[in-house]
């Protein structure tokens, strides 16, 4: 069964640092793997990740994936109290039908003054 | 708006009641999925429709669950004799797939609340 672990579970940090999120995962035929970031509502978009050593950078935030190790990492410069949110990570297997995403617990990131 | 909208957003029924929730998908995306997220935990893959034909069902979802998306547009996900184990976030997403990876664009959810 695929498996998608997050680390930390959660994280309280101060506005202007840097922080570090993680996400290792095991599954079947991997397709991509995909950042969201979900607030007191639906999960919203952040990045997609199919191949290994590719950073995708938007504005403070990148990501990075390596399939060899299984994991990738998202990266957030500067944090704002804007960020606090919960990050989740998904991965998707390819069944040659539809993406059917299998989720971690996320991050819950906490940005204080 | 142009992005996935559910409805209602919460919802709080006595167990053993019936509830429907709707989704309606960004217009031009052919795959609709519906999810559960329950307190500390991701989003739980519950079904997905191509068009209007229901292609996969998760172990989750029971014989008390239904979903349809009669005609390739909205979608529904009714839940019968309700649980209280069912109380969850419902989600909805949509997204345009010709073929490789895709990109789910997620609804606001539906609360469940059964007391």
């Amino acid at each position: 069964e695929d498996k998608v672990v997050q680390s930390p579970l959660s994280l309280v940090v101060h506005e202007g640092d840097t922080v570090t999120l993680n996400c290792s995962y095991e599954v079947t035929n991997f397709r991509s793997l995909l950042w969201y970031k979900q607030e007191k509502k639906a999960p919203t978009f952040l990045f997609m990740l199919t191949s290994s050593g590719i950073e995708k950078k938007s504005g403070r935030l990148s990501s990075i994936l390596d399939k060899k190790e299984l994991f990738s990492i998202l990266n957030i410069t500067a944090t704002q109290t804007g960020d606090s949110a919960i990050y989740l990570c998904a991965v998707d297997r390819n069944t040659g039908t539809a993406s059917k995403l299998t989720f971690g617990t996320g991050t819950r990131l906490q940005v204080t003054l | 708006d142009t992005g996935v909208s559910q409805d209602p957003r919460h919802k709080i029924t006595k167990r053993g009641q019936n509830v429907t929730f709707r989704c309606d998908p960004i217009s031009e995306h052919n795959r609709l999925y519906w999810y559960r997220q329950t307190l500390g935990q991701g989003p739980e893959f519950l079904t997905y429709f191509q068009n209007e034909a229901q292609l996969e069902k998760s172990r989750l979802l029971s014989d008390r669950f239904s979903a349809e998306r009669p005609k390739g547009s909205f979608s529904t996900l009714e839940i019968q004799r309700t649980e209280q184990g069912d109380s969850a976030m419902y989600l909805c997403a949509s997204s345009f797939v010709a073929g490789g990876p895709d990109e789910q664009f997620f609804g606001p959810g539906t609360r469940l609340t059964v007391l």
